[in-house]
């Protein structure tokens, strides 16, 4: 099992849509998790890290099920600028270790 | 302020020339880290520092990758002999700490002929 699993899409959504991206990890001792946003041809940028109990910041909501090893991004009223690919990102191991990510899902928001 | 920068930003190598991919992090950033994208692939770990310390270097494909940070600050990824399956973006990326937000330089574009 890879270590961090997510589904390639791409997603093609109207604008308005309401989308939800999905991500499985493999190591039960990760403890930070984040979204990372990736734009054709640029580098990632940070999106939103993810909490336990959940985080949202505007249009956007993460998610985290630790027990499933399972985290989410919900964007909702979507823009033609949320076409991107949106990485989910979690450290190796627990403590200061490095992240690993995901393959990326891609998002495009349709006129 | 400036961001993570690098260069160059493309580099084209005939097959068993040396690369050397240079790095320079935020200003007083200590961890800094390299990864290497392929088309359609997320970020792949190679290696990382804390200052001068080269912590973890498990994700270096081969014994043709070496990467060095002599003073803490600028840090140079190097590919000796590249191979076609070397071709990719090299991304660098720097933090306050592992734990804290990556900042990534915009990458070296590396094509192997």
């Amino acid at each position: 099992r890879k270590e961090v699993e997510q589904d390639p899409g791409p997603f093609n959504v109207p604008e308005g849509a309401t989308v939800a991206f999905n991500c499985t990890y493999s190591n039960s001792a990760s403890q930070s998790f984040f979204w990372y946003r990736q734009d054709c041809r640029k580098e990632p940028k940070l999106l939103m890290s993810v909490y336990s109990s959940g985080n949202e910041d505007g249009r956007f909501t993460a998610q985290l099920n630790r027990a499933s090893q399972y985290i989410s991004l919900l964007i909702r009223d979507s823009k033609l600028s949320d076409s991107a690919t949106y990485l989910c990102v979690v450290n190796k191991n627990s403590g200061n270790t490095p992240l690993v990510f995901g393959k990326g899902t891609r998002l495009s928001v349709i006129a | 302020g400036a961001g993570v920068s690098q260069s160059p930003r493309y580099k084209v190598a005939k097959r068993g020339q040396d690369v050397a991919l240079r790095c320079d992090p935020i200003s007083g950033h200590v961890s800094l880290f390299w990864y290497q994208q392929a088309l359609g692939q997320g970020p792949e770990f190679l290696t990382y520092f804390q200052n001068e310390a080269q912590l973890d270097k498990s994700g270096l494909p081969s014994d043709r990758f070496f990467a060095e940070r002599p003073e803490g600050s600028v840090s140079t990824l190097k590919i000796q002999r590249t191979q076609q399956e070397d071709s990719a973006v090299y991304l660098c990326a720097s933090s306050e700490g592992t734990l804290f937000e990556q900042y990534f330089g915009p990458g070296t574009r590396l094509t192997v002929t």
